[in-house]
C-alpha cells in the first residue's frame, strides 16, 4: 500500500525556517517524481515545488522561490521542503504528492497519492 | 505563467442530477488538466488525468473532456457521496497550477 507521512510543520515566526518530512512507503521512492502542494486555512489548492526522481532537478511557484527548497533522500525514502523566511502567508497545511506515470510509463502531470499533510503556521 | 479559472464556483444540485464544471486556461494547455475531488479535512483524490483518463477505482460516472484552454468535468448522476469541492489542475514546464475550486452543494 502506497504511504505518503508528513511530519514537521508546527508554529514559527515571522522570519524563521521549518523543515518538513514526507516518509514514503510501498513503491519504489527513486522512480517517481514527488511535489509539495499547500492550501492554506479555508482556501484552494497551491503548487509548490518539485523534484525529479534522481533529485537533480527541481522547480519552484514564484512565490516561495528563493526561501524554500525541495530535496529527497532516495536511499531514506524521504522527501523534505526546507523553508525559510517564512511569512504569514506561507501558514498553510502542506501536502506530499506522488506524480502519476500513464499506462505508457511517461509522467501524467498529475498527483495520484498524497500525504493526509502537516500544518505550519507562520504568527508572532 | 498559466491561470486557471473555474466555473461555476459554487453548484446547487440534487441526487441524480448531471453536473458539469469548466475549467479555463490562460493559454493552451492542450489535455495536460487533471481534476480533484476534495471534502472538509481530506487531502484531494484524483478523479482524471491527462484531461479524460479515468483514474483507477473513480466511478465512470465521473468523465472528463476537452482541450486547449476550455475542458470539463462531468458528473453524469450526482449521489451523496459526491458533493465536495472540485479542482482543476494543469501541469506545463514542470509547473503546476491549480483553479480556484468549485463547491457542489445540495440542493
Amino acid at each position: 500500500e502506497v504511504q505518503l507521512v508528513e511530519s514537521g510543520g508546527g508554529l514559527v515566526q515571522p522570519g524563521g525556517s521549518l523543515r518538513l518530512s514526507c516518509a514514503a512507503s510501498g513503491f519504489t521512492f527513486s522512480s517517481y517524481w514527488m511535489h509539495w502542494v499547500r492550501q492554506a486555512p479555508g482556501k484552494g489548492l497551491v503548487w509548490v515545488s518539485c523534484i525529479n526522481s534522481d533529485g537533480s532537478s527541481t522547480n519552484y511557484a514564484d512565490s516561495v522561490k528563493g526561501r524554500f527548497t525541495i530535496a529527497r533522500d532516495n536511499a531514506k525514502n524521504t522527501l523534505y521542503l526546507q523553508m525559510n523566511s517564512l511569512r504569514a502567508e506561507d501558514t498553510a497545511v502542506y501536502y506530499c504528492t506522488r506524480e502519476k506515470y500513464s499506462s505508457t510509463w511517461q509522467l501524467a502531470g498529475a498527483f495520484d497519492y498524497w500525504g493526509q499533510g502537516t500544518l505550519a503556521t507562520v504568527s508572532s | 505563467d498559466i491561470q486557471m479559472t473555474q466555473s461555476p464556483s459554487t453548484l446547487s444540485a440534487s441526487v441524480g442530477d448531471r453536473v458539469t464544471i469548466t475549467c479555463r486556461a490562460s493559454q493552451d494547455i492542450s489535455n495536460w488538466l487533471a481534476w480533484y475531488q476534495q471534502k472538509p479535512g481530506k487531502a484531494p483524490k484524483l478523479l482524471i488525468y491527462k484531461a479524460s483518463s479515468l483514474e483507477s477505482g473513480v466511478p465512470s460516472r465521473f468523465s472528463g473532456s476537452g482541450s486547449g484552454t476550455e475542458l470539463t468535468l462531468t458528473i453524469s448522476s450526482l449521489q451523496p457521496d459526491d458533493f465536495a469541492t472540485y479542482y482543476c489542475q494543469q501541469y506545463n514546464s514542470f509547473q503546476g497550477t491549480f483553479g480556484p475550486g468549485t463547491k457542489v452543494e445540495i440542493k
